[in-house]
């Protein structure tokens, strides 16, 4: 099965200054690629996704990565504000909606004022 | 938009009694759901699929005899969570394909957060 590796788990970075947030999954054949802000005790909330038939997707401060060779994603977070704190998730899919996401282990992300 | 309603949002049961989480799709009808649970400071696990209709498919690890998953319609799956210990305390997520489409992406529950006394 898929097997998504994240990292890293912890993050600090000051207000204004870019977060990254790196991914890498295991089955070639994935190709529906959401990241998820989870805040304590609340549903994942999807972020932004990204499809394997897309190399890079913006969405204003926010912006994913796929490189399908290498097997990995990343997201990009630029103009860090203190309410980006939560943690986020990466995850992967294929055969969308018919098969279930399989995440990465989360990296906690923390935007110091 | 695509919603999934889930019940409760938090419940406490006593050891060794049942408990029933429900998820509900509201304005689409949802063949596939997926369980998800979740340990503090971790990420979510796929527990089970469910179909409507047809059996469960547990993920290894997973006791069927345990967590009983019930698809009886196109707008409800049910986890049941028998003989609760805790060690079952955790956070309960349901996850169906969002309009019930394909290749459209996913809509959670709210989550359930289990505490077994």
């Amino acid at each position: 099965g898929e097997n998504v590796e994240q990292h890293p788990s912890t993050l600090s970075v000051q207000e204004g200054d870019s977060a990254v947030i790196k991914c890498t999954y295991s089955d070639s054949a994935s190709n529906y690629f959401p990241w998820y802000k989870q805040e304590l005790g609340k549903r994942p909330q999807l972020i932004i996704d990204i499809r394997s038939n897309v190399g890079e997707k913006k969405d204003q401060r926010i912006a994913v990565t796929l490189n399908k060779t290498a097997k990995h994603f990343s997201l990009h977070i630029t103009e860090t504000q203190p309410e980006d704190s939560a943690v986020y998730f990466c995850a992967a899919s294929w055969d969308t909606g018919r098969r279930a996401l399989t995440f990465g282990s989360g990296t906690r992300l923390q935007v110091q004022p | 938009g695509a919603v999934v309603s889930q019940h409760p949002s938090w419940v406490i049961c006593k050891s060794g009694t049942s408990v029933k989480i429900e998820c509900r799709s509201l304005d689409f009808q949802a063949t596939t759901m997926f369980w998800y649970r979740q340990f503090p400071k971790q990420s979510l696990m796929l527990m089970a699929t469910s179909n409507e209709g047809s059996k469960a498919t547990y993920e290894q690890g997973v006791e069927k005899d345990k967590f009983l998953i019930n698809h009886a319609s196109l707008t409800l799956s049910t986890l049941t969570v028998t003989s609760a210990h805790p060690e079952d305390s955790s956070f309960y997520i349901c996850s169906a394909p969002s309009q019930g489409r394909v290749n459209y992406g996913y809509t959670f529950g709210s989550g359930t957060r289990l505490t077994v006394v």
